[in-house]
């Protein structure tokens, strides 16, 4: 248990469909990250939150919306999402308000995402 | 541009035998290193980091790395495999002036373990 709960676990949805991802931390974390997780290829960072500001949108398509509410909670929104979208969801978590490159993530165990 | 190599997407040791799984970096400055493994249906943990001072870095479960600055190499290891050690482990290079964003991981290296 690594104290960033994510839900659901698993998602199917059609490419018309527009659902939620939804991601809990029980830290006192600071900052917080969205990873997509593809299969053999490289976590791919998406979102960077710190203090509730956005700090970082790495090119991520529109159809992907973050939404981070307060410290505790990232949300990410779904619309007219692609086949080549299905991949895991991983969010992070790290201490710090200023996002540096020397802390430690803690990560929740994914949301699978398939769209079809 | 930092970028992370992990040579081989699976390796397969046998139980007690040495783990060893390679991670070559590129960074023009000194970098942060990290090994990260990611069990079956969970999230990634932080096994060990290395940032300054002592090149060799022990972790948790009995992993250890080496930070090598002349072959630009962080190899992770392991002495005695076990069976709890089947996952996949993510090499990760960061740019210590930099925020974190610029975390790089590589594409993973799956480790088997034969009984």
């Amino acid at each position: 248990e690594t104290g960033v709960t994510q839900t659901p676990r698993h998602l199917v949805m059609g490419m018309t469909n527009k659902k939620s991802l939804k991601c809990e931390q029980h830290l006192g974390h600071n900052a917080m990250y969205w990873y997509k997780q593809s299969a053999k290829k490289p976590l791919e960072l998406m979102f960077v939150y710190s203090l509730e500001e956005r700090v970082e949108n790495n090119s991520v398509p529109s159809r992907f919306s973050p939404e981070c509410p307060n410290s505790s909670h990232l949300f990410l929104h779904l619309h007219t999402l692609q086949p080549e979208d299905s991949a895991l969801y991983l969010c992070a978590s790290s201490p710090g308000s200023t996002v540096s490159t020397n802390e430690k993530l803690f990560f929740g165990s994914g949301t699978q995402l398939s769209v079809l | 541009a930092q970028s992370v190599t992990q040579l081989g997407s699976h390796v397969s040791v046998s139980e007690g035998a040495l783990v060893l799984l390679r991670c070559n970096y590129s960074s023009s400055v000194p970098p942060y290193l990290f090994w990260y493994v990611q069990y079956p249906n969970q999230g990634l943990q932080l096994l060990l980091k290395y940032t300054t001072g002592a090149t060799l870095v022990k972790g948790i479960n009995g992993f250890e790395a080496e930070f090598k600055k002349s072959e630009t190499s962080f190899h992770l290891t392991k002495p005695s495999a076990h069976m709890s050690d089947a996952a996949e482990y993510f090499c990760a290079v960061s740019d210590p002036d930099s925020s974190a964003s610029k975390i790089i991981f590589g594409s993973g290296t799956r480790l088997s373990i034969r009984p």
